[in-house]
């Protein structure tokens, strides 16, 4: 099953400029947590926001939650060319499994 | 701290052969692994929930006598691709949570499996 959706589905920029993802999803939550995965590899963990905060930071990241609408979005400032990566949210509907969102693909060019 | 590990990190099989996949909380005990599965240019669709010492709840569409899961310890989990077949060529991807942060979850660094 899958909670959430993402938008967009993939993004390009350049370097320097920022990123904006932003993921929607369905039922209640616990907390929404984002991850970066490069091409074939594990998941990273960058940020978790619990349902009860709106914003949250972390060094280049800023991420946003909007329990009233169920959206969340990820800013990456001033993005780099090792930020290229897959994006997906996840929701934890507190104990059980984190459901993942299909992901924003981001390629940042040099 | 919190590391989750899994062997192997690649595997080739054959065509009708059965793989087995482990899953390891290295420091930390886990009251429930999950597993994932992951195609390529896809997100992460959740396969089963599975409890130390219980029967692994299988997510609908997944085959639970395809995708045999035991989760003998608080430490080890396993999957076991029964008579594989290409389609079943896909990342694997555990996670456990914490026995004493119940909302802390951490992923193993995945498995790619493929059928030939």
């Amino acid at each position: 099953s899958q909670q959430g959706e993402e938008d967009p589905q993939a993004l390009s920029i350049q370097e320097g400029e920022n990123a904006t993802m932003n993921c929607s999803y369905k039922t209640s939550i616990n907390n929404l947590q984002w991850y970066r995965q490069n091409s074939g590899r594990g998941l990273v963990h960058l940020i978790l926001i619990r349902s009860n905060e709106r914003e949250k930071h972390s060094g280049r990241l800023r991420v946003t939650l909007d329990t009233s609408k169920k959206s969340s979005s990820l800013l990456i400032t001033a993005s780099r060319a090792a930020d290229t990566a897959s994006y997906f949210c996840a929701t934890d509907q507190a104990g059980t499994a984190l459901i993942f969102g299909k992901g924003t693909t981001l390629s940042v060019s040099s | 701290g919190a590391v989750v590990s899994q062997h192997p990190s690649w595997v080739i099989c054959k065509s009708g052969t059965s793989v087995k996949i482990e899953c390891r909380s290295l420091d930390f005990q886990a009251t429930t692994m999950f597993w994932y599965r992951q195609f390529p240019k896809q997100s992460l669709m959740l396969m089963a929930t599975s409890n130390e010492g219980s029967k692994a709840t299988y997510e609908q569409g997944v085959e639970k006598d395809k995708f045999l899961i035991n989760h003998a310890s608080l430490t080890l989990s396993t999957l076991t691709v029964t008579s594989a077949h290409p389609e079943d060529s896909s990342f694997y991807i555990c996670s456990a949570r914490r026995l004493e942060a119940f909302y802390e979850q951490y992923f193993g660094p995945g498995t790619r499996l493929t059928v030939t």
